[in-house]
């Protein structure tokens, strides 16, 4: 058990660039989970995934946000036309079962830095 | 909607200080809370947690116990030492299982 991976760790792109972060969960945990995070705040839910379906969207989830996890494996969020408001440390998590009390295990981070 | 209040900081004590963070939130039906702790540079990792009123979580000498009635899950330790600085979360999970709502942090710095 390797713990949750996200990658890249640090991500600087320019207004308007498109961007695309990848987390790959705890082998065997159905659930994975996006959050962003804000500098002074706590992480703020973005959307989910139950294997390979997507759950439930925030409405701070965009129409130039998109996530995916085709496999029920990894995970990809993508950013389109990046705004300098996108700039923030991207969370993923994931947990093993669909159940109210269980731990939802966090990888570190991406920090997107927009220009 | 769910909501987490957490004391604003940041919080200073001397190292052996007894250490209170408050927390309060406001949810329907029965979440599940936890504490989570995020070290300089590293991930957020789960601390404690209670997932029914009354319930005490412990770990590393932290304690909160689920106050159903003060809709509270305060965080203390007697002791804090220095490697206790950190960014503490209250955060809850409501029915379905699906998102974490979480509140804005509380920084601790423990001083030698």
């Amino acid at each position: 058990d390797t713990g949750v991976s996200q990658n890249p760790r640090h991500k600087i792109t320019k207004r308007g660039q498109n961007v695309t972060f990848r987390c790959d969960p705890i082998s065997e945990h159905n659930r994975l989970y996006w959050y962003r995070q804000t500098l002074g705040q706590g992480p703020e839910f973005l959307t989910y995934f139950q294997n390979e379906a997507q759950l439930e969207k925030s409405r701070l989830l965009s129409d130039r946000f998109s996530a995916e996890r085709p496999k029920g494996s990894f995970s990809t969020l993508e950013i389109q036309r990046t705004e300098q408001g996108d700039s923030a440390m991207y969370l993923c998590a994931s947990s093993p079962l669909p159940a109210v009390e269980e731990t939802q295990y966090f990888g570190p981070g991406t920090r997107l830095l927009v220009l | 909607g769910d909501s987490v209040t957490q004391m604003e900081g940041p919080v200073t004590l001397s190292e052996e200080a007894f250490l209170t963070i408050n927390c309060t939130y406001t949810a329907t039906g029965y979440p599940s809370l936890f504490w989570y702790v995020q070290y300089p540079g590293e991930g957020l990792q789960l601390l404690l947690k209670a997932t029914k009123a009354d319930d005490k979580g412990s770990n590393k000498g932290f304690e909160a116990t689920y106050r159903k009635e003060t809709t509270s899950f305060h965080l203390e330790k007697g002791s804090v030492q220095v490697s206790d600085s950190a960014v503490y979360f209250c955060a809850l999970r409501n029915t379905n299982a699906g998102k974490s709502t979480f509140g804005d942090g509380t920084t601790l710095t423990v001083k030698p």
